[in-house]
């Protein structure tokens, strides 16, 4: 099982440049989730999908991010244009909605992105 | 909507002592309580998770009691290793629900 798949692990750029962030999620789930981790604020929950349909997007901090899921192996969280506090890792995670399962979330390596 | 507090936010303690990290949670209607561990360089990982119709779950060294009257929750490590050392994390959210609310992190070391 190759688990949650993320890329690139680390991105380095300048402000005002466009960011894109990629997330294969785990074969079989369905339910794909975006987090932000800082310092300053912990982990938060930027959005998150049920079955490709974006269900709460109540996370994302600005217009400047946005987040598809095109199809059930893949999503992308963008960032433009990007500026510095936008530095943060970035993880993407992934669930099962199968009824018994339970709640438990599969999380990627994270991306690593830093805004000069 | 659902609120978690962790504390503390560092804790140090010696190998082969016991370590506690405490949340505690807002949302009443919240009743399943997980905690993940997040080595360096790496995303967080589910150790143990309780659900509210039991009070207190063991696995190996690490168990987790849930006062869902207090609405806090606990894990408890004992015997601590160096393999420890690591960031947890408290999270709560509703059974079945995909939403899981994060506590701020505890990061724990442990001293050889």
């Amino acid at each position: 099982d190759a688990g949650v798949i993320q890329s690139p692990r680390h991105e380095v750029t300048e402000m005002g440049q466009e960011v894109t962030l990629r997330c294969k999620p785990i074969s079989g789930h369905n339910s794909l989730f975006w987090y932000r981790q800082t310092m300053m604020r912990g982990l938060e929950l930027l959005i998150y999908f049920n079955n490709n349909v974006p269900i709460d997007d109540s996370g994302m901090p600005e217009d400047r991010f946005s987040a598809k899921m095109p199809n059930a192996s893949f999503s992308t969280l963008k960032i433009q244009p990007s500026e510095p506090r936008d530095s943060a890792v970035y993880f993407c995670a992934s669930s099962s909605l199968a009824g018994g399962v339970g709640n438990e979330q599969f999380f990627g390596p994270g991306t690593r992105l830093t805004v000069l | 909507g659902e609120n978690v507090e962790q504390h503390p936010s560092t804790l140090s303690v010696q190998e082969g002592d016991s370590a506690v990290i405490k949340c505690t949670y807002s949302d009443s209607a919240s009743n399943y309580f997980p905690w993940y561990k997040q080595e360096l360089g790496k995303g967080p990982q589910l150790i143990i998770d309780i659900r509210s119709n039991v009070g207190e779950k063991k696995d190996q060294r690490i168990a987790v009691t849930l006062n869902k009257t207090a609405k806090h929750f606990s894990l408890h490590i004992t015997e601590t290793q160096p393999e420890d050392s690591a960031v947890y994390f408290c999270a709560a959210s509703r059974w079945g629900a995909q939403k899981l609310v994060f506590g701020q992190g505890t990061r724990l070391t442990i001293n050889p």
